[in-house]
């Protein structure tokens, strides 16, 4: 069965490092996300992407988060300069149409 | 703020028993309704979706949505230890962006 899949699984940064999150979406979706989930806490939108552009973000989606779909498969979430309240799991997801989202299984990212 | 309200539990229901899960959204415009299961640990797995009012089928599990009273449920007949899980309530937006809201989620405890 296709599947979302997400690297690193869990990856420490020191607080001011970029990191980038990967994601490799189901092959013949088009549209793409990334939520995250602080712990305890609601799964929260970040960043919808569809034919190559942002269709929308949410208001933690600031300047220091971006997106980028370099290939036709890899999707990818770079943030530039990371915060101690940036520790999550970070998920990404893709669907066919705006429907049915399909989540990886994560990066949790912590943030020292 | 859009906003979709879940009852956090912990639901508590005996192995064989029909779990009912709640969830009341406030967005009159939201077109599509999602149930996904959340282990522990784990990323959000979709169990349902429904778009139209009245119920929806699926083996154990029946989604109910009410537009009118801005209400979506999930039934779960002969509940089983393995339900236990937490499961988030879902509703997309009338932005037509594939973007979800979550609800925190109802925490479901089948004990044998």
């Amino acid at each position: 069965e296709p599947e979302v899949t997400q690297t690193p699984s869990h990856q420490v940064t020191q607080m001011g490092q970029e990191v980038i999150l990967r994601c490799v979406p189901i092959s013949n979706h088009l549209y793409f996300y990334w939520y995250r989930q602080i712990l305890g806490q609601k799964v929260e939108f970040l960043v919808s992407f569809y034919n190559n552009e942002i269709s929308e973000k949410s208001e933690i989606f600031d300047d220091q988060f971006s997106v980028e779909r370099p290939d036709g498969s890899n999707f990818t979430l770079k943030i530039r300069s990371t915060k101690l309240e940036d520790s999550a799991m970070y998920f990404c997801a893709s669907s066919w149409g705006t429907g049915e989202l399909f989540f990886g299984e994560g990066s949790r990212l912590t943030v020292l | 703020q859009k906003e979709v309200e879940q009852n956090s539990g912990p639901l508590s229901v005996p192995e064989g028993a029909i779990a009912s899960l709640n969830c009341t959204y406030s967005d009159r415009g939201s077109q599509s309704f999602f149930w996904y299961r959340q282990y522990s640990g784990k990323s959000p797995e979709l169990i349902m979706f429904i778009y139209s009012n009245g119920d929806k089928e699926d083996g154990r599990f029946t989604a109910q949505l009410n537009k009118a009273s801005q209400y979506v449920s999930l039934l779960i007949r002969d509940s089983q230890p393995s339900d236990s899980a937490t499961y988030l309530c879902a509703v997309g937006g009338s932005s037509n962006t594939g973007k979800l809201i979550f609800g925190q989620g109802t925490t479901l405890q089948v004990k044998p």
